[in-house]
């Protein structure tokens, strides 16, 4: 069982659409959370962290339960520039603070 | 605002040869972190460094080594290389701080190196 669950997708939605991905972790350690949304081919790009009370950045809401060990992420009004693999990333807080990715779910916007 | 660099960008070898990475963190970041991504796959921790020491360790072969400078640069060391080592490699950077500073551990992450190993 990987350390950070996703489900994979695709998700196809049309523009406009709301999306919600979720995220479950095994490692009760973990302190910080994040999501990363990465391109086909590029580099995995900082979305947004997950704080406890859940955090929004305009069209972006992040929640994380810690007693469930479950993140989500929450896209409304969804672009074509939305397209991507959106990661969830939890960090395994031993020593310094390495990353464990979830293999990521694949996000698809329609015209 | 500058972000991390990598080089070179892409890299083609044969198999049984060598290959070094190169990482140029963002000005002022302390740590830096390596990662592999095959194929369909996501990243995965290789090594880390934080103020010239290795920090920590994931799942490096033992025949790959790294290191980081005094100018903070890192680089990865590759040899024997094997089919299996074609992947991207991405370094990231983060500020760790010290003793009175501010600590995050949020990592940015460079374009990457894609090596092909033939």
């Amino acid at each position: 069982r990987k350390e950070v669950e996703q489900d994979p997708g695709p998700f196809n939605v049309p523009e406009g659409a709301t999306v919600a991905f979720n995220c479950t972790y095994s490692n009760s350690a973990s302190q910080s959370f994040f999501w990363y949304r990465q391109d086909c081919r590029k580099e995995p790009k900082l979305l947004m962290s997950v704080y406890s009370s859940g955090n929004e950045d305009g069209r972006f809401t992040a929640q994380l339960n810690r007693a469930s060990q479950y993140i989500s992420l929450l896209i409304r009004d969804s672009k074509l520039s939305d397209s991507a693999t959106y990661l969830c990333v939890v960090n395994d807080n031993t020593g310094f603070q390495k990353l464990v990715f979830g293999t990521g779910t694949r996000l698809l916007v329609s015209p | 605002a500058a972000g991390v660099i990598q080089s070179p960008r892409h890299l083609i070898k044969e198999k049984r040869e060598t290959a070094t990475l190169k990482c140029y963190p963002i000005p002022r970041h302390d740590t830096v972190y390596w990662y592999q991504q095959g194929p369909g796959q996501d990243p995965q921790f290789l090594i880390s460094f934080y103020e010239k020491m290795q920090s920590d360790k994931g799942s490096i072969p033992d025949r790959f080594s790294a290191q980081q400078f005094s100018d903070y640069h890192s680089e990865l060391n590759m040899s024997s290389l094997e089919l299996g080592d074609s992947a991207l490699y991405f370094c990231a950077s983060s500020l760790r701080g010290g003793p009175g500073l501010v600590f995050s551990d949020t990592q940015y992450f460079g374009p990457g190196t894609r090596l092909t190993v033939l």
